[in-house]
């Protein structure tokens, strides 16, 4: 059973264009991290979310976390080829922060 | 922001020999170390657990005598992959964190081939 829901798996888009990334689960998070990974590297951190109904902004990236702490978006606008990479999601189960629940991730392509 | 280290980041072994891979958290004592495996534009499967000085916990399907982890400091973790066969080929990540709960800072990853 996957904990995170993570969609859509594989975009491949123009540049300029806006996407969205969803992580869904029944299960509530007490926070939430959005990594970004290049090939052949290790995943950086993005965001950290950890109130209900937050939102972050990092430059064209727009991070919300759900009213209920059980999803969350990673919204781009104008996307840029540079943005291309692996958007993994993931979570600490509430009552159990012993380890990271992941997403299955999201391969981003964007076109020149 | 905290930077994790890996050594060595490639590394080719023939199979049936063992080979070692370091993390080393640079600037932050990590009590905790997880090592992590992951497969082409997948997301990454956590093998085990570490904390400075005490054995490993290692997640269900992950042999422990084939994957051997030592947390000998708080500032170095080493996966030594016994026996290496090709389906052991593989990316493998490891991240430090100061403690349970707390973020984690991932290294680089190193990539074994195993032929």
């Amino acid at each position: 059973t996957q904990l995170l829901e993570q969609s859509p798996q594989f975009l491949s888009i123009q540049e300029g264009e806006n996407l969205t990334v969803y992580c869904n689960s029944s299960s509530v998070f007490s926070s939430l991290q959005w990594y970004r990974q290049e090939p052949g590297e290790g995943p950086v951190l993005l965001v950290t979310v950890v109130t209900g109904g937050e939102v972050k902004k990092l430059k064209r990236l727009t991070f919300q976390f759900g009213d209920a702490r059980k999803d969350s978006s990673l919204h781009i606008t104008a996307a840029q080829p540079g943005d291309t990479g692996l958007y993994l999601c993931a979570g600490f189960n509430a009552g159990n922060n012993r380890k990271l629940i992941w997403g299955l991730g999201t391969s981003l392509a964007v076109n020149p | 922001g905290a930077v994790v280290s890996q050594h060595p980041s490639r590394v080719i072994c023939k199979s049936g020999t063992s080979v070692k891979i370091e993390c080393r958290s640079l600037d932050f004592q990590a009590t905790t170390m997880f090592w992590y495996r992951q497969f082409p534009k997948q997301s990454l499967m956590l093998m085990a657990t570490s904390n400075e000085g005490s054995k490993a916990t290692y997640e269900q399907g992950v042999e422990k005598d084939k994957f051997l982890i030592n947390h000998a400091s708080l500032t170095l973790s080493t996966l030594t992959v016994t026996s290496a066969h090709p389906e052991d080929s593989s990316f493998y990540i490891c991240s430090a964190s100061r403690g349970v709960g707390y973020e984690q800072y991932f290294g680089p990853g190193t990539r074994l081939t195993v032929t």
